[in-house]
C-alpha cells in the first residue's frame, strides 16, 4: 500500500522567514509528485509539481525531491500571512493517476 | 482560472431524500475522475475512482449502492448520496488530471443532511 507521511505537526513561522515542510514516501515507484494548498473550508489547489531529482522553483516556493531517499520537500520564502494554510504532499505511482495524500501540515505565519 | 467545476457549492437536504452532486472538467477531457470527502479537520479520503464508459471503483469500506457514481461523458462525473443521512453530511470535492499528471481539484461541495 502506498504511503506518504507528514510527520511534522502545525508550523508556526514569523513573517518573512523560511516555511519548510518534508514529505517521505513509501513506493519507489512513485512517479509524480505534487504539494497542495488547503485553506480552511476550501478543496485542495496545486501549487507545485516535481517530476524528476532536485530543486524546482517558482516564485515563493521551492520544491526538492531526493527520489533514492523518497523525499520531497517545500520551501515557503518570505512567507506571508495569506501562506497560512494546511499544505498537503501528494504522490502518484502512475497508471491511474490516482494520488496517495499525506494527512498534511498546517503552517500558520504571525504577522 | 478553475479547470474544475462543482455544482452544487452548498446544499442542504432532508434526511432520506437524495443529492446529485456534478463535476465537469473545463477546458479537457478526462477519462478518470475522483471522489473524495472530507470531515472537518480531517484528511481527504478518497472515496471512489469515476472512469468514462465503465464502472467506478470505490475504495473500501464505500457504500456503492449508496453513493451512485456515473460518468456521463469525457466531462462530466455525477456523485449521488441516496437516502441521506446526518452522518452524510461533510465536504465532497471531485478531482480531475489534465494532461498526464497533474490533478485539479474541484471547488468542492458542501452538503448537510438535517
Amino acid at each position: 500500500q502506498k504511503e506518504v507521511e507528514q510527520n511534522s505537526g502545525p508550523l508556526s513561522v514569523p513573517e518573512g522567514a523560511i516555511a519548510s515542510l518534508n514529505c517521505t514516501y513509501s513506493d519507489r515507484g512513485s512517479q509524480s509528485f505534487f504539494w497542495y494548498r488547503q485553506y480552511s473550508g476550501k478543496s485542495p489547489e496545486l501549487i507545485m509539481s516535481i517530476y524528476s531529482n532536485g530543486d524546482k522553483e517558482d516564485g515563493r516556493f521551492t520544491a526538492q525531491l531526493n527520489k533514492a531517499s523518497q523525499y520531497v520537500s517545500l520551501l515557503i520564502r518570505d512567507s506571508q500571512p495569506s501562506d497560512s494554510a494546511t499544505y498537503l504532499c501528494a504522490v502518484n505511482g502512475g497508471g491511474n493517476n490516482r494520488l496517495a495524500f499525506g494527512k498534511g501540515n498546517q503552517v500558520v505565519v504571525i504577522p | 482560472g478553475a479547470v474544475v467545476s462543482q455544482h452544487p457549492s452548498w446544499v442542504i437536504c432532508k434526511s432520506g431524500t437524495s443529492v446529485k452532486i456534478e463535476c465537469r472538467s473545463l477546458d479537457f477531457q478526462a477519462t478518470t475522475m475522483f471522489w473524495y470527502r472530507q470531515f472537518p479537520k480531517q484528511s481527504l479520503m478518497l472515496m471512489a475512482t469515476s472512469n468514462e464508459g465503465s464502472k467506478a471503483t470505490y475504495e473500501q469500506g464505500v457504500e456503492k449502492d449508496k453513493f451512485l457514481i456515473n460518468h456521463a461523458s469525457l466531462t462530466l462525473s455525477t456523485l449521488t448520496v441516496t437516502s441521506a443521512h446526518p452522518e452524510d453530511s461533510s465536504f465532497y470535492i471531485c478531482s480531475a488530471p489534465r494532461g498526464s499528471y497533474e490533478q485539479y481539484f474541484g471547488p468542492g461541495t458542501r452538503l448537510t443532511v438535517t
